[in-house]
């Protein structure tokens, strides 16, 4: 099992709609969690974070964390084309030496 | 304006020629990492170092070099690159290693290895 886990997509969303960005994670003791936006040829930029359990929202971002079932995700609302990216995962684990493990990242594009 | 810099954006060199690649911080961050990113893989850990002349290996150190003689300086070496080595790299900063801290991220350096 990978450490870090996303669908990598291609996922295709209207313009307009909901963009929904999923993750698991295998360390149950893992405290911090981000989201990265990475436009093509670009670096990654954080867009949330988020370390306890619930939602935490930021404009038109929401991630919602749940340690239980060791899931974190991404909605973004009102999708625009502007928020076509791929969207990287990544996560504190605190097995061994502490470390930010990224998943492999979802393909997101929004369709005007 | 607070940045990683890396150098340079492009490279392209032959099998076996010794090379590096350099990162600097203007943040006065403690911690910095170097992460590979292919297709399908997303972003790889390769080395990381907590403070100057403390450094690790992450998850994949097989063929580079690295060292923290100025808290700014995070090179990347590479004594004999081969053409597995061909990747998208990033040089990132944070504050400090608590696992909690955003970590910013340079340009990227596309290397081709022939």
């Amino acid at each position: 099992q990978k450490e870090v886990e996303q669908n990598s997509g291609p996922l295709s969303v209207p313009e307009g709609a909901i963009a929904s960005l999923n993750c698991t994670y295998s360390d149950r003791g893992s405290q911090s969690f981000f989201w990265y936006r990475q436009y093509s040829g670009k670096s990654p930029e954080l867009i949330m974070s988020i370390y306890s359990n619930g939602d935490k929202e930021d404009g038109r971002f929401t991630a919602q964390l749940n340690k239980a079932s060791q899931y974190v995700s991404l909605l973004i609302r009102d999708s625009q084309p502007s928020d076509s990216a791929t969207y990287l995962c990544a996560v504190n684990l605190r097995t061994g030496a502490q470390k930010l493990v990224f998943g492999q990242g979802t393909r997101l594009t929004i369709n005007p | 304006e607070a940045q990683v810099t890396q150098n340079p954006r492009y490279l392209i060199t032959v099998t076996g020629k010794k090379l590096t690649v350099t990162c600097s911080q203007n943040m006065n961050h403690e911690y910095m990492s170097w992460y590979r990113q292919d297709p399908g893989l997303g972003l790889r850990q390769i080395y990381y170092s907590m403070n100057v002349e403390v450094t690790d290996k992450g998850d994949v150190p097989e063929g580079y070099k690295v060292s923290r003689k100025e808290k700014r300086n995070f090179p990347l070496i590479l004594e004999s690159p081969s053409p597995n080595q061909t990747s998208l790299y990033f040089c990132a900063s944070s504050l400090a290693w608590q696992g909690s801290t955003e970590a910013f991220f340079g340009q990227g350096t596309r290397l081709t290895v022939v």
